[in-house]
């Protein structure tokens, strides 16, 4: 168990629709990083918040917003979803050596 | 040419034999690197860390880092059929942390009774 929870495993929804996706970090972890992975593209780097403040954008869309909250927990939002969109997301934690503690994943099916 | 080159696989290979799996960079700014085993529908799960250039080993796992040819391997001795899974590699540079962590898309090892 690497300490970093996701809600909810697994949702299933309609193109054009609204998603969001929940994420606490490690006790203690004030980072929270997204990551997207589908089958073709890999693990790709969508965003990092650090303490509540945005530090980082990778390949995240417009349709795709993020924030974190007092509290370090993080929600990914995702609207206008596409089918294109269906994929593993994933946040985790930094731990002191850089290296990532990931959760469990969001799996989005959009339908 | 991708920053990070890893052969999806599938490799597939008899119980009890030694894994060798191996990832190619292109940025010689990268100085931390990580293997990352990842079972069907979980998350990546944090194997091994190596700092720079070297050898590091944990139980039946050891990591090798090449900067000078910009290659990392990881090999698994007596491999077992827990093993069958998603190896990915990972790697950063110092200061990059922002960014997290640059990935290969892994290799799909399946290990055979």
């Amino acid at each position: 168990d690497s300490g970093v929870t996701q809600t909810p495993k697994h949702l299933i929804t309609a193109t054009g629709q609204r998603v969001t996706l929940r994420c606490s970090p490690r006790s203690g972890d004030l980072s929270v990083y997204w990551y997207q992975q589908s089958l073709d593209q890999g693990l790709q780097f969508l965003i990092h918040y650090y303490n509540g403040e945005e530090r980082a954008k990778g390949n995240i869309l417009e349709r795709f917003s993020a924030q974190q909250f007092p509290d370090l927990h993080s929600e990914l939002n995702l609207s206008s979803l596409e089918l294109g969109d269906s994929a593993l997301y994933f946040c985790a934690s930094r731990g002191m050596a850089g290296e990532l503690f990931f959760g469990e994943g969001s799996r989005l099916t959009v339908l | 040419q991708k920053e990070v080159e890893q052969d999806p696989g599938p490799l597939s290979v008899p119980e009890g034999a030694i894994v060798s799996l191996n990832c190619t960079y292109s940025n010689s700014a990268f100085q931390y690197f990580m293997w990352y085993r990842q079972y069907s529908r979980k998350g990546p799960e944090l194997l091994m860390y190596t700092y720079s250039s070297g050898n590091k080993e944990d139980g039946r796992f050891t990591a090798q880092v090449d900067k000078s040819s910009k290659y990392i391997s990881l090999f698994i001795r007596d491999s077992q059929p827990s093993d069958s899974a998603t190896y990915l590699c990972a790697m950063s540079a110092p200061g990059g942390g922002a960014d997290g962590l640059t990935f290969g898309k892994g290799t799909h090892l399946i290990i055979q009774p």
